[in-house]
C-alpha cells in the first residue's frame, strides 16, 4: 500500500530546534512535501524535495533521502506561533496525492 | 491577489439529503483538488482535475460522491443522500501546475450530517 508514517505528537521549548521525520511508502516517488495546519485552519505549503539533500527556506529546513524513503523538516528557533500540525505529503497512484496522518508541534515557554 | 474561495463554510444537513460544496480556485491555477479532513486527521485525497483532461476520481469513496469543474475554474463537490460518516471539513486546493507538490487550499467548508 502507499502510506506516510510520522509521529503523532513531539513538544519542544521556545528558541529550541526540532525535527519531525516522515516515512513514506508510495508506488512511484516525485518528491516529497511539507504543509502546516494551525487549528481551525487551511494548510498552507513549506516546503518540497524532489531530490537528495537539504532545502533552507528561513527558519525551517526540509531533508530527502530517496534511498532510505525518508525525510524530515526541520524548525529552527521555534516560535509559539509554531504550534501546528506539520503533514508530509507525496504524490500517489495516478494524480492522487496522500498526507501522512500529521504531527502536532506544541510549542512551550 | 484572492486566494481559494469556498461555500458554503459551515453547512448542516439531515441524513439522506444531499449537498453540494463549491470551490473557487486561484485565477490561473490549472490543477484543483479536493480533499476530506476528519476531526484530528490527516487529509484524504478524493479528486483531481487538471486543464480539460480526465480527472482523476481514484478517491472518491462512494458513487455517492461526484465532481465537476465547470470552464476550466469553478468546482462543486455533491454528495448524494449523505450520511453521518460524510462528516467532516472538506478541503479544496489548486495549484498553478500539475506538478502537485504546491498547493494552495481555501479555507474549507465543514460539513455536519446530523
Amino acid at each position: 500500500g502507499q502510506s506516510l508514517e510520522q509521529p503523532s505528537e513531539v513538544t519542544a521549548v521556545e528558541g529550541a530546534i526540532v525535527q519531525i521525520n516522515c516515512t513514506y511508502q508510495t508506488s512511484g516517488f516525485y518528491g516529497l512535501s511539507w504543509y502546516q495546519q494551525h487549528d481551525g485552519g487551511a494548510p498552507t505549503f513549506l516546503s518540497y524535495n524532489a531530490l537528495d539533500g537539504l532545502e533552507e527556506t528561513g527558519r525551517f529546513s526540509s531533508f530527502l533521502s530517496r534511498s532510505d524513503s525518508y525525510g524530515y523538516l526541520l524548525l529552527q528557533e521555534l516560535q509559539m506561533k509554531d504550534s501546528a500540525s506539520y503533514f508530509c505529503a507525496a504524490r500517489g497512484q495516478g494524480f492522487s496525492f496522500i498526507f501522512g496522518k500529521g504531527t502536532r508541534l506544541l510549542v512551550k515557554p | 491577489g484572492a486566494g481559494v474561495s469556498q461555500s458554503p463554510s459551515n453547512k448542516v444537513t439531515e441524513k439522506g439529503k444531499d449537498v453540494e460544496l463549491r470551490c473557487d480556485p486561484i485565477s490561473g491555477h490549472t490543477a484543483l483538488y479536493w480533499y476530506r479532513q476528519s476531526l484530528g486527521q490527516g487529509l484524504e485525497f478524493l479528486i483531481y482535475f487538471q486543464g480539460n483532461s480526465a480527472p482523476d476520481k481514484s478517491g472518491l469513496p462512494s458513487d455517492r460522491f461526484s465532481a465537476e469543474r465547470t470552464g476550466g475554474s469553478v468546482s462543486t463537490l455533491t454528495i448524494q443522500r449523505t450520511q453521518q460518516e460524510d462528516s467532516a471539513v472538506y478541503l479544496c486546493a489548486s495549484s498553478p501546475t500539475p506538478d502537485m507538490y504546491e498547493q494552495y487550499f481555501g479555507p474549507g467548508t465543514r460539513l455536519t450530517v446530523t
